[in-house]
């Protein structure tokens, strides 16, 4: 069974600011990795997903993998207070397993 | 395109009842996944069905869960004699495929209270 664990818990950054979240998951094999974001009261919509090593720019998001150290990262520039949800991270083949989120509050 | 669609929204059971949470995916999506989300446990995968086809249900409690897919345009998770434990967010999430890496599209969720 595929491990995730996303740091920090929670992030709080003032409006402008870079915000950086961090996932390390244990299966080096797991072919999707991906980041959903998720409001109050809502399903977890998908933001951005990497399969192959190295980086991925979508927009104001950056998402780095090294797969050797089991570790995605995921970088939203210039953040805004909209940006303010639970970002997930999510791995796996068939079935995928999420970690437990990194609540992010974007200060105005 | 409405997005996956759940129902009911809320669901407040006593102890030892039933409940029957509803799923309608995306047309033309023929994967379809169930979640359980709390606040402890996080977001914990149930069951998939692949062209109505159950294809894993190793997260579903064995006794009183079960889920159906009779046609490709609903799903449903019924859970019987309801516990306070089983008080949690269950999502319902679609796909196009799932012999690839495909985005799941996830419903607003159905939370479900057991008095």
């Amino acid at each position: 069974q595929e491990k995730v664990q996303q740091s920090p818990e929670s992030l709080i950054v003032p409006e402008g600011a870079m915000s950086s979240l961090n996932c390390t998951f244990s299966n080096s094999a797991s072919q999707s990795i991906w980041w959903y974001q998720q409001h109050p009261g809502k399903g977890p919509e998908a933001l951005i997903s990497i399969f192959s090593n190295g980086n991925k720019k979508e927009g104001r998001l950056t998402v780095y993998l090294n797969r050797a150290s089991l570790h995605v990262s995921l970088h939203i520039r210039d953040s805004q207070p909209s940006d303010s949800a639970v970002y997930l991270c999510a791995v796996g083949n068939n079935r995928i397993f999420f970690g437990d989120g990194t609540q992010l509050v974007v200060k105005p | 395109n409405a997005g996956v669609i759940q129902t009911p929204r809320h669901k407040v059971t006593g102890k030892g009842q039933e409940a029957t949470l509803w799923c309608e995916p995306i047309s033309g999506h023929s994967a379809v996944f169930w979640y359980r989300q709390t606040i402890v446990q996080g977001l914990e995968f149930l069951t998939y069905f692949r062209n109505q086809a159950p294809i894993d249900d190793s997260g579903m409690p064995k006794e009183r869960f079960s889920a159906q897919m009779p046609n490709q345009s609903h799903s449903t998770l019924k859970i019987q004699s309801t516990q306070p434990q089983d008080s949690a967010v269950y999502l319902c999430a679609s796909s196009r495929d799932r012999s690839s890496a495909e985005t799941l599209y996830f419903g607003s969720g159905t939370r479900l209270t057991v008095l």
